[in-house]
């Protein structure tokens, strides 16, 4: 079954600290993204990526930057964390040629203390 | 930037009835997706339904079907038959400008009743 798999369900950290949020894909898309979901807010894009290396920001970038390093894996970073931060986090990836949607990880609740 | 209107955040109904779930949207794309998916109290994003902006019927996938109007700009979801476990969250995406990202609305939590 492919899926894409988030590494913490559940996360709690102090403000001020750096926090890797990290997804990884068993599907070789090229594509992964990651958003944020806030009541009353729906999803807002963070960052995306096309391809290794590749970036582009979102709609929210600010305070956020993310590593794609290989072409599973595609890291959300905040450099250092604020309690406007606390938030559940969802990464998604797509194939850009065969594209019929998202595949979503279960999500990262994120909470600033 | 591209604007998503699901104007119901809250939705009630019961088990067996039909409920539709409203979504507009504002693009000058001509050619353009629209998805919609679940998000249960567990979290994940379920995809339901997609329907392309030039298909000529309307999306069904069993007991989804879009109510898809192209000139008012609308793509309303129309459970048939509710079951407890469609309890959830439900939000309406069209594809983006560009690069394939999907713009998420702010979502309507539809909850089925005994």
């Amino acid at each position: 079954d492919v899926k894409v798999t988030q590494s913490s369900r559940y996360l709690v950290k102090r403000t001020g600290e750096k926090v890797f949020l990290e997804c990884v894909q068993d599907m070789d898309h090229e594509n992964m993204f990651w958003y944020r979901q806030d009541p009353g807010l729906g999803l807002r894009l963070i960052y995306f990526s096309y391809d290794v290396k590749m970036k582009e920001k979102g709609d929210i970038p600010e305070g956020y930057s993310v590593s794609r390093e290989k072409k599973e894996r595609f890291s959300l970073i905040l450099e250092s964390a604020s309690t406007n931060q606390t938030s559940m986090y969802l990464c998604a990836s797509s194939h850009p040629q065969e594209f019929y949607g998202y595949t979503f990880g279960s999500g990262t609740r994120l909470t600033v203390v | 930037a591209q604007k998503i209107t699901q104007t119901q955040p809250g939705m009630f109904v019961q088990e067996k009835e039909a409920v539709t779930l409203d979504c507009t949207y504002d693009t000058s794309d001509q050619s353009y997706g629209l998805f919609w998916y679940k998000q249960p109290s567990s979290g994940e994003m379920i995809f339901l339904i997609y329907q392309g902006s030039y298909d000529e019927q309307n999306a069904t996938e069993g007991r989804y079907s879009l109510n898809f109007q192209k000139a008012r700009k609308s793509a309303n979801l129309v459970i048939s038959a509710s079951q407890l476990g469609d309890s959830a969250m439900y939000f309406c995406a069209p594809l983006g400008t560009g690069f394939q990202k999907l713009v998420f609305g702010t979502g309507t939590r539809l909850l089925v009743s005994p």
